[in-house]
């Protein structure tokens, strides 16, 4: 089982949609959640952090951590194109060094 | 605030040759590491390093890889006599602090060199 889940997509949604990305993860011990965001042929850039369960918002993105179920969120209100690209969710275990450990990504592309 | 620099941006290299990789961090970091992300899958570590100091290199393979970061100068990841599957995107990230996960001490990323192996 990998330590980390994450449906690869692709997912094509219309202009205005609301996205749920998401992923799961099998080690208990994790308490970093992060999600990048890549453009393609681009570094990662992050785009939301939180160490805690329950919901984090920034503008138009929600980060969301449920640790009792090992499941982590992130929701894109209101969707553009230029939100189209991979999406991906980072996890860090505590005491485990500086390792974030990834999710494949998940592609997207909102349409107009 | 030129970001974490890398390059070359793409380099192509012949099975058997050697590929050098080069990173400098954002302007006041002093942690590097570095993942490398095959096709369809995710960004896998592979070593984190401070000025002169290999701290964790548990995911670099045991043979024809290394990393240096020297006092002065920027990061390398050296490949030595290449094979088809290092062909991969090698990414540089940088920190301000060790001890990821507390407060902003988060990883930002250069745009990645790309290698492809002959």
């Amino acid at each position: 089982q990998k330590e980390v889940e994450q449906d690869p997509g692709p997912l094509s949604v219309p202009e205005g949609a609301i996205v749920s990305l998401n992923c799961t993860y099998s080690n208990s011990a994790f308490q970093y959640f992060m999600w990048y965001r890549q453009y393609s042929r681009k570094g990662p850039e992050l785009l939301m952090y939180t160490y805690s369960s329950g919901n984090k918002e920034d503008g138009r993105f929600t980060a969301q951590v449920d640790k009792s179920s090992k499941y982590i969120s992130l929701f894109i209100r209101d969707s553009q194109p230029s939100d189209s690209a991979t999406y991906l969710c980072a996890i860090l275990l505590t005491g485990g060094g500086n390792k974030l450990t990834f999710g494949t990504g998940t592609q997207l592309k909102v349409e107009l | 605030n030129a970001g974490v620099m890398q390059n070359p941006r793409h380099l192509v290299r012949r099975r058997g040759q050697e590929a050098r990789l080069r990173c400098s961090p954002m302007k006041g970091h002093s942690h590097v590491y570095w993942y490398r992300q095959l096709p369809e899958e995710g960004l896998k570590f592979m070593v984190y390093l401070q000025k002169e100091n290999i701290i964790d290199e548990s995911g670099m393979p045991k043979e024809r890889f290394s990393a240096e970061f020297p006092k002065e100068g920027p990061s390398i990841l050296r490949i030595q006599q290449v094979v088809r599957g290092d062909s991969a995107a090698y990414f540089c990230a940088s920190s301000p602090f060790g001890s990821l996960g507390s407060g902003a001490n988060v990883l930002t990323f250069g745009a990645g060199s790309r290698l492809t192996v002959l």
